[in-house]
């Protein structure tokens, strides 16, 4: 069974560094989303790509995150410079275009912990 | 925009009882609720989900209801088993929004044998 891919699984880092996440959704699958979720808490989403474009960052802080998806597959999420509140779990999911659009199937997340 | 609260955020029950797990919604306009299920240091996986034009649907054991007046749905698990202990979120999803979820804070299912 396809399931999404994340890389890396582990991100520590020092505040004020740069990092960046990777995913590779399910083959096919034209939507993109990057969530950010908190110990205890429920994914928010930052970022939607629709193919290669943004449809939805309007929770994504921009001053210092950014994220691609350049050829409408992969993506990538950057944080730079990293504060130590960025601290969470950031999940990638996908979902089709089709009639399912609205079931998503998330990635195993990377665990970024910043010091 | 949406504000989805769940309840209770932790909930113990004995292997063989029900749970249930409740959530609100604020906008009228939602029309797709899925429940997640995420075992310790794993993804988010669907479980089960429901559109705004069934009042409820089963699987298994398994069953999740939605009251649209009310604008709150539930997530039911009969006959539980010590497998079933994770944690469990609840999202709404706005048509048109191709599929953007806005989540619960999530609840701590813990089945004792």
């Amino acid at each position: 069974e396809a399931e999404v891919a994340q890389s890396p699984r582990y991100k520590i880092t020092e505040k004020s560094q740069a990092v960046a996440f990777w995913c590779d959704p399910i083959s096919g699958h034209a939507t993109l989303y990057w969530y950010r979720q908190i110990l205890g808490q429920g994914p928010e989403l930052l970022v939607q790509f629709q193919d290669e474009s943004v449809v939805d960052d309007s929770q994504l802080p921009k001053d210092r995150f950014s994220a691609e998806r350049l050829k409408g597959v992969d993506s990538t999420l950057k944080i730079q410079p990293a504060e130590l509140g960025d601290s969470a779990m950031y999940l990638c999911a996908s979902s089709s275009s089709g009639t399912n659009f609205y079931e998503q199937y998330f990635g195993p997340g990377t665990r970024l912990t910043v010091t | 925009g949406e504000n989805v609260e769940q309840h209770p955020s932790t909930l113990s029950v004995q292997e063989g009882d029900s749970a249930v797990i409740k959530c609100t919604y604020s906008d009228s306009a939602s029309n797709y609720f899925p429940w997640y299920k995420q075992e310790l240091g794993k993804r988010p996986q669907l479980i089960i989900d429901i559109r705004s034009n069934v009042g409820e649907k089963k699987d298994q054991r398994i069953a999740v209801t939605l009251n649209k007046t009310a604008k709150h749905f539930s997530l039911h698990i009969t006959e539980t088993q010590p497998e079933d202990s994770a944690v469990y979120f609840c999202a709404a999803s706005m048509e048109g929004n191709a599929g953007k979820s806005t989540f619960g804070d999530g609840t701590t299912l813990t089945v004792k044998p």
